[in-house]
This record gives structure tokens, C-alpha cells and sequence, in this order.
């Protein structure tokens, strides 16, 4: 079974701190993705990764970063939180770009910034 | 863009009847269409996907439609249990270096 972990299932944090959400999973899988999920507006894909050292941005990139320096590996970096970044962040991750694949998610990290 | 869309927002069933979740997508480069659940406090879960040159595909106890022509996509889950109630999502997309695009996704709930 594929299994994708989250370093944190709830985090709380101050406004104006950084933040590092981690992401592993364990399937050699090429592609990595970060998302967050809010009430009424569904999943929203913040940065993408295909492979080691390689980003994408997604729709909502900005506030964030990201970092992906193993494989196995995907990092999400809030460099200054804010009180809109409160959200459920969730890391998924797939096979490869080569054919048709299914994205497996982690169970996700809530994020309060007070 | 483009956007992966849901007809109803919430569904409620009785316990044994079918359920149908429908989707509408407007991409129409979209060849691959997958359906997740996310029951509360998880992630979403893989239930089945389909691909375009298809029209139907069957799992256990769920079936996946997709009418190309309307840019339709349905889930129908048969003998609904009361562990089916959860967040339903669409997601639509292709091979190559393009994510999947999402929908907002249904609540379902059965009613025991």
C-alpha cells in the first residue's frame, strides 16, 4: 500500500511565523503535490513537483514555498504566516507523468494561524 | 480555466437505496476522470477512475458513467451503507505533466 505522511495532523502557529509542513511518502513515486482545502471552495492546488529539486506552481502559490530535495520528500514553507492561511493543507503524491495515475493523498494537516 | 463542477452540493439517501453523484466537467482534452471520498478528519481516498475511450466502469458496490457528449461524469453506489456517508469529489485530467483538477465535491449522508 501506498502511504503518504504528514509530519503534523493539527499545528498551531502565530501570525508573522514560518512555517515547514512535511510531506513523505514511501512508494517511489515521482510526482508531488500540495493542496489546501477550505470550506465551499474544494481543493486548490498551491505547488506541484515531478521530480527532485523541480517545482510548479499551482493556482494559489503565492504566500508559499516549496522545497523537494529528496524524492521522497516534498516540503511546503509559509514564510511568514498569516491568519488566511488557516486551512487543512494536504500533501498527495503519484507514479509518474507517463501514463494515467491516481493520486494518493495524505491525511492532511490542520493549520491554525492565530 | 477551466473547472471540474458538481450538480448538487448535498445528497441525502436512505440506507439500502442507490446513490447517484454527478459531475460535470468543461475541459474537453480531459481523458481521465477519477472519483475520491474523504470521510471527516481524512484525506481523500482513490474509489475508481475511468478513462475517455470508456463509458462505464463497475467496482464493488460502485459504478462510474461518463457521457462525453454533455461533459458528464456520474458515481452511482449501490445498496448505500451508512459508511458511505462522506465528502464525494471529482477530479478530471490527462496524462502528462498536467495535475488533476478537482471539483468541490458532495456531501452524502444516509440516513439509517
Amino acid at each position: 500500500d501506498v502511504k503518504v505522511t504528514q509530519s503534523s495532523r493539527y499545528l498551531v502557529k502565530r501570525t508573522g511565523e514560518k512555517v515547514f509542513l512535511e510531506c513523505v511518502q514511501d512508494m517511489d513515486h515521482e510526482n508531488m503535490f500540495w493542496y489546501r482545502q477550505d470550506p465551499g471552495l474544494g481543493l486548490r492546488l498551491i505547488y506541484f513537483s515531478y521530480d527532485v529539486k523541480m517545482k510548479e506552481k499551482g493556482d494559489i502559490p503565492e504566500g508559499y514555498s516549496v522545497s523537494r530535495e529528496k524524492k521522497e520528500r516534498f516540503s511546503l514553507i509559509l514564510e511568514s504566516a498569516s491568519t488566511n492561511q488557516t486551512s487543512m493543507y494536504l500533501c498527495a503524491s503519484s507514479l509518474n507523468s507517463l501514463s494515467y495515475n491516481e493520486q494518493f493523498f495524505g491525511p492532511g494537516t490542520r493549520l491554525t494561524v492565530l | 480555466g477551466e473547472s471540474v463542477g458538481l450538480h448538487l452540493p448535498t445528497l441525502s439517501v436512505q440506507e439500502g437505496d442507490n446513490s447517484i453523484i454527478n459531475c460535470a466537467y468543461s475541459n474537453s482534452a480531459s481523458d481521465y476522470f477519477i472519483w475520491y471520498k474523504q470521510e471527516s478528519g481524512k484525506g481523500p481516498q482513490f474509489i475508481i477512475d475511468i478513462r475517455s475511450n470508456m463509458d462505464k466502469r463497475q467496482g464493488q458496490r460502485v459504478t462510474v458513467l461518463l457521457n462525453k457528449t454533455v461533459k458528464h461524469l456520474s458515481l452511482q453506489i449501490a445498496a448505500t451503507q451508512p459508511g458511505d456517508s462522506a465528502v464525494y469529489f471529482c477530479a478530471e485530467g490527462h496524462s502528462g505533466n498536467t495535475p488533476l483538477v478537482f471539483g468541490k465535491g458532495t456531501r452524502l449522508s444516509v440516513i439509517a
